[in-house]
């Protein structure tokens, strides 16, 4: 069974920093892409970063320059650096496994974990 | 960036009816759309995958049609486990996009 355990966030001054953790298991992690999607509070999700198995990465625009996603394939982690943190940025970030075949997709979701930016 | 629009933003249904949620896609996509449920407090599910297939364990009073541009997800026979928000996603190109969602309530 796959899990995803996301871990890392709180609350924070704009401006402030923090690192997102997911702990995935159940399957073979080195071989799939890993995304962080988020949802603020009451609102949708919004697609935030993706990085493939041997490490390539892509940013959504509203992001690029402030978020940076990595992983340790030997731990079967992925982690997401978050600088320059606005009130803005406040929401649920799920780490998410990607299926990808002709396109990326979402099949696994973690429970998530709340960032909350205050001013 | 592909936008996706879905109609409505809230619906209002009883149990055994059958619904029908539409996204709209600001360009062509192929079938290269999915389908989510999200449940409050709980993360998004993947209902159907390429526009119609569904994923194992998704009952079969889910289905999902549509290429290129207009896209369907239908309930034929509403359960009370059905309220919840569906969400489409589009992963023809980068970024990936989501709707912004379906709100099914009783």
């Amino acid at each position: 069974e796959v899990q995803l355990l996301e871990s890392g966030g709180g609350l924070v001054q704009a401006g402030g920093s923090l690192r997102l953790s997911c702990a995935a298991s159940g399957f073979t992690f080195s071989s799939y892409a890993m995304s962080w999607v988020r949802q603020a509070p009451g609102k949708g999700l919004e697609w935030v970063s993706a990085i493939a198995g041997g490490g390539g990465s892509t940013y959504a625009d509203s992001v690029k320059g402030r978020f940076t996603i990595s992983r340790d394939n030997s731990r079967n982690a992925v982690y997401l650096q978050i600088d320059s943190l606005r009130v803005e940025d406040t929401a649920i970030y799920f780490c998410a496994k990607m299926r990808c075949l002709g396109g990326c997709r979402f099949d696994a979701w973690g429970q998530g974990t709340l960032v909350a930016v205050s001013s | 960036a592909i936008q996706l629009t879905q109609s409505p933003s809230s619906l209002s249904a009883s149990v055994g009816d059958r619904v029908t949620i539409t996204c709209r896609a600001s360009q062509g996509i192929n079938s290269a759309l999915t389908w989510y449920q999200q449940k409050p407090g709980k993360a998004p599910k993947f209902l159907i995958n390429d526009a119609s297939n569904l994923e194992n364990g998704v009952p079969p009073r889910f289905s999902g049609s549509g290429s290129g541009t207009d896209f369907t997800l239908t309930i034929s026979s509403l359960q009370s486990e059905d309220f919840a928000a569906y969400y489409c996603q589009q992963y023809s190109s980068y970024p990936i996009t989501f709707g912004q969602g379906t709100r099914l309530e009783i």
